[in-house]
């Protein structure tokens, strides 16, 4: 059992690039959630898929779309990165009103 | 007023000692609260949860739950080294079918050796 995954690990982009990160999770879980950390903040949800082909808008949803690939996997991509966008992200998947399990996360950089 | 509200530290013990971590919540219609760590540069980890008022007792963990004063504790015995870490504190809101975690902004706690 791997868990949560996610890839990249590290990713350095400039104002304006555009990319997508990966998440997939193996534990047969419903919902699962995209998070960014920062500094002083804490995790702020960013958007969350309560089941497969649902999406909904968390805390902090702009300049980010996702997609619920199938059950396993859960996409977020930014289409115009700012450095605002700088952050440690991670997804993370659970039941649906049970313990939130967490990716590795991705270190993204936005110059 | 933050949702959720943790004393960032650092709270510094020395080893063998009891460590306290609270956390204080808004939504009085709170359901579920968990505790997680975080190693500095790694995920968070799930230590425990709980949903009832009172102590719910893992090892060396231990959760305390006080709806009516809103307020959720840790408390770690027996601290050793390996327990510095950043610790979150988590609350899912009540109402609505959604499993959406509020999270404080951790405590960061150092045991001294």
């Amino acid at each position: 059992n791997a868990g949560v995954t996610q890839t990249p690990k590290f990713q350095v982009l400039k104002t304006g690039q555009s990319m997508t990160l990966q998440c997939a999770q193996d534990m047969n879980h419903n919902s699962m959630y995209w998070y960014r950390q920062d500094p002083g903040m804490g995790l702020r949800l960013i958007y969350y898929s309560a089941s497969e082909g649902t999406t909904d808008k968390g805390e902090v949803p702009n300049g980010y779309n996702v997609s619920r690939l199938n059950k396993r996997e859960f996409s977020l991509r930014l289409e115009s990165a700012a450095p605002s966008q700088t952050s440690v992200y991670f997804c993370a998947s659970s039941r649906q009103y049970n313990e939130q399990f967490f990716g590795p996360g991705t270190r993204l950089t936005v110059l | 007023q933050k949702e959720v509200e943790q004393n960032s530290g650092p709270l510094s013990v020395p080893e063998g000692a009891i460590a306290s971590l609270n956390c204080t919540y808004s939504d009085r219609g709170s359901q579920s609260f968990f505790w997680y760590r975080q190693y500095s540069g790694k995920s968070p980890e799930l230590i425990m949860f709980i949903y009832s008022n009172g102590d719910k007792e893992d090892g060396r963990f231990t959760a305390q739950l006080n709806k009516a004063s809103q307020y959720v504790s840790l408390l770690i015995r027996d601290s050793q080294p390996s327990d510095s870490a950043t610790y979150l504190c988590a609350v899912r809101r009540g109402g609505g079918a959604t499993n959406k975690l509020i999270f404080g902004t951790g405590t960061l706690l150092a045991v001294q050796p």
